[in-house]
């Protein structure tokens, strides 16, 4: 069954330092997702992407931020200088479509640590 | 603006019982989507069950069902036959009409006891 692949499954790093995290849609969907989850909260929304743009961002998702399919495969989010408050659980998710029907599949996280 | 409301912290139930975990919902929209996944300890997000707001039935998947009240603005996950693999965090999410992005609520740790 198709799924979404995501590297590394844990980055530490120090604050300040860029980071950027992987993603590797599911191969026939088109529209991609970043979510975060601080540790025992509640998963937020970042970043939709699509057609090779942003379609919606959150708050959370500001200038440090950005987003990239670099090739046909890979989707990432890179954190231009990282602070404390960084630290959590990143999850890729991708999706065929982008209407209320239409489910979003996630990847497995990349647990990033800024130290 | 979208709402996700899980009331239920925490919850215990005995191998091969049934369980209910609750969630409310808020939107103006009149179409929108919901949506339930599991989180074990290893911490990937696992798709578990979709209702959309203009379906008649309730959603069922193998053990999985959604009771969805739509005046009542409720969609509560049950779990019939509870396994010890069925421990793990459980998230509500929604999606409204053209939305990009899930609204989740702040989830319920379920503990299958034997």
């Amino acid at each position: 069954e198709p799924e979404v692949t995501q590297t590394p499954s844990h980055q530490v790093t120090q604050m300040g330092q860029e980071v950027i995290l992987r993603c590797v849609p599911i191969s026939n969907h088109l529209y991609f997702y970043w979510y975060r989850q601080i540790l025992g909260q509640k998963v937020e929304f970042l970043v939709s992407f699509y057609n090779n743009e942003i379609s919606e961002k959150s708050e959370i998702f500001d200038d440090q931020f950005s987003v990239e399919r670099p090739d046909g495969s890979n989707f990432t989010l890179k954190i231009r200088s990282t602070k404390l408050e960084d630290s959590a659980m990143y999850f890729c998710a991708s999706s065929e479509e982008v209407t209320s029907t239409d489910t979003q599949y996630f990847g497995p996280g990349t647990r990033l640590t800024v130290l | 603006a979208q709402k996700i409301t899980q009331t239920q912290p925490g919850m215990f139930v005995q191998e091969k019982e049934a369980v209910t975990l609750d969630c409310t919902y808020d939107t103006s929209d009149p179409s929108y989507g919901l949506f339930w996944y599991k989180q074990p300890s290893s911490g990937e997000m696992i798709f578990l069950i979709y209702q959309g707001s203009y379906d008649q039935q309730n959603a069922t998947e193998g053990r999985y069902s959604l009771n969805f009240q739509k005046a009542r603005k409720s969609a509560n996950l049950v779990i019939s036959a509870s396994q010890l693999g069925d421990s793990a965090m459980y998230f509500c999410a929604m999606r409204d009409w053209g939305g990009n992005k899930l609204t989740f609520g702040t989830g319920t740790q379920l503990k299958v006891e034997l």
